[in-house]
């Protein structure tokens, strides 16, 4: 029963190291995508994906790269971290269509 | 493109009080729309939702209204409790799609 599952929960980068967060999910969905949530902002939609080999960018996608060869994992990439990237990061997935999406427990980042 | 725009925060209420989270939306054709809610520590999870015009969703003693001719989808709980505290997300996905678009969130406290 594990849903949608992220790691690491807590990472701490010095400016312009890579990291790489892992999601993945048990559900069979199409559909995943990559989530940051900064104070007053929302979540704010950075890279998604409808289904095996297909990706696209989403409202922030810039200093992110994303990549989807299997049905159940989507990872996401920093690629030279900066402060900026400071932020608590989701992957969600659901069936494509309006239907409910599955949270991850998050990524909390801090690029020092 | 799509917007949501929720009540400005902080909520703070005593228990059994009446809650109400203003939510309105701004998007093209007809979107479903959501109620996500996010308890400390953890991932979204969908608390209710609409895919239609009129259409009441309701979970938990939650409820919201789809009103097109107000482009609102307002949350309310008659008797709110000390467990009801948490960040709440309203949200939109327009069409057949899975992009969710979501509002700044309102995070409501309830002292007992």
């Amino acid at each position: 029963n594990a849903g949608v599952t992220q790691t690491p929960k807590f990472q701490v980068l010095k400016t312009g190291q890579s990291m790489t967060l892992q999601c993945a999910q048990d559900m069979n969905h199409e559909y995943m995508s990559w989530y940051r949530q900064d104070p007053g902002m929302g979540l704010r939609l950075i890279h998604y994906s409808v289904g095996a080999g297909i990706t696209d960018q989403g409202e922030v996608p810039n200093g992110y790269n994303v990549s989807r060869s299997t049905t159940e994992d989507f990872p996401l990439r920093l690629l030279s971290a900066a402060p900026s990237q400071t932020s608590v990061y989701f992957c969600a997935s659901s069936n494509t269509g309006n239907t409910e999406a599955f949270f991850g427990q998050g990524t909390r980042l801090t690029v020092v | 493109g799509d917007s949501v725009t929720q009540m400005e925060g902080p909520v703070t209420l005593s228990e059994e009080a009446f809650l109400t989270i203003n939510c309105t939306y701004t998007a093209t054709g007809y979107p479903s729309l959501f109620w996500y809610v996010q308890y400390p520590g953890e991932g979204l999870q969908l608390l209710l939702k609409a895919t239609k015009a009129d259409d009441k969703g309701s979970n938990k003693g939650f409820e919201a209204t789809y009103r097109k001719e107000t482009t609102s989808f307002h949350l309310e709980k008659g008797s709110v409790q000390v467990s009801d505290s948490a960040v709440y997300f309203c949200a939109l996905v327009r069409g057949s799609g899975s992009r969710l678009t979501f509002g700044e969130g309102t995070q409501l406290t309830v002292n007992p």
